[in-house]
């Protein structure tokens, strides 16, 4: 039942490292996107897919690197894991039409700490 | 630009008590969307609204009820008789049309004491 679901839910891992984080949602929902929750709570976009096409990257480090394998999925990957990357990463989606911005659903986050 | 802003960092109020919520926002778009999301302790992101910048009529919904005016660019949230549960940090959200995406306040702590 789960509209938007992520895994894994909690990820240590040593700087240096490749990880991926999974998200997946069952809303029919055409657009996906990831963003950053930083340690003061701040929420910032990262990128958004619209039927597997990127539409929005935001800045972001080379090292992360979304993939959209179908409009239901989008991972997200991250080379060489730096210290700063430690946060909580959330997937959201919502159907976008030409005359209005649905609203978006998150998942439950993945919290990322690096060691 | 886009920008919202949440000046009150953290919030304490006893149970029973009426708590507001503010939530400035600052767009050059005529068309825009505006959201309130809550996180509990747990984590997760909670949708609460959604309101069109066309749409300026307030709304109720059971102890929440929110006041949008265009004319001072807030969208004010509003929690009657707080509850325990209701602790949380509350995030005020921009989206203009075509934007695609969500700038979000940098939200308000609300801790409710029993």
């Amino acid at each position: 039942d789960t509209a938007v679901s992520q895994t894994p839910k909690y990820l240590v891992t040593q700087m240096g490292n490749d990880k991926s984080i999974k998200c997946e949602q069952n809303l029919g929902h055409d657009t996906m996107y990831w963003y950053k929750q930083d340690s003061k709570k701040f929420l910032k976009i990262m990128f958004s897919y619209n039927n597997k096409e990127l539409i929005i990257n935001e800045t972001v480090p080379n090292r992360f690197s979304p993939k959209s394998p179908d409009k239901a999925h989008l991972n997200l990957h991250i080379n060489s894991l730096e210290l700063g990357d430690s946060a909580v990463y959330f997937c959201a989606s919502s159907q976008v039409s030409r005359s209005s911005l649905e609203t978006q659903y998150f998942g439950p986050g993945t919290r990322l700490l690096v060691l | 630009a886009q920008k919202v802003t949440q000046a009150q960092t953290e919030i304490s109020v006893v149970e029973k008590e009426d708590v507001t919520l503010d939530c400035v926002y600052e767009t050059r778009d005529t068309t825009y969307y505006l959201f309130w999301y809550k996180q509990p302790p747990s984590g997760e992101l909670v949708f609460l609204i959604r309101r069109n910048s066309f749409d300026e009529q307030n709304e109720i919904s059971g102890r929440y009820s929110w006041n949008f005016q265009k004319s001072t660019s807030s969208f004010n949230f509003t929690i009657t008789a707080s509850q325990v549960v209701d602790s949380a940090v509350y995030f005020c959200a921009l989206s203009e049309r075509g934007a695609d995406k969500l700038i979000f306040g940098t939200g308000t702590r609300l801790q409710v004491f029993p």
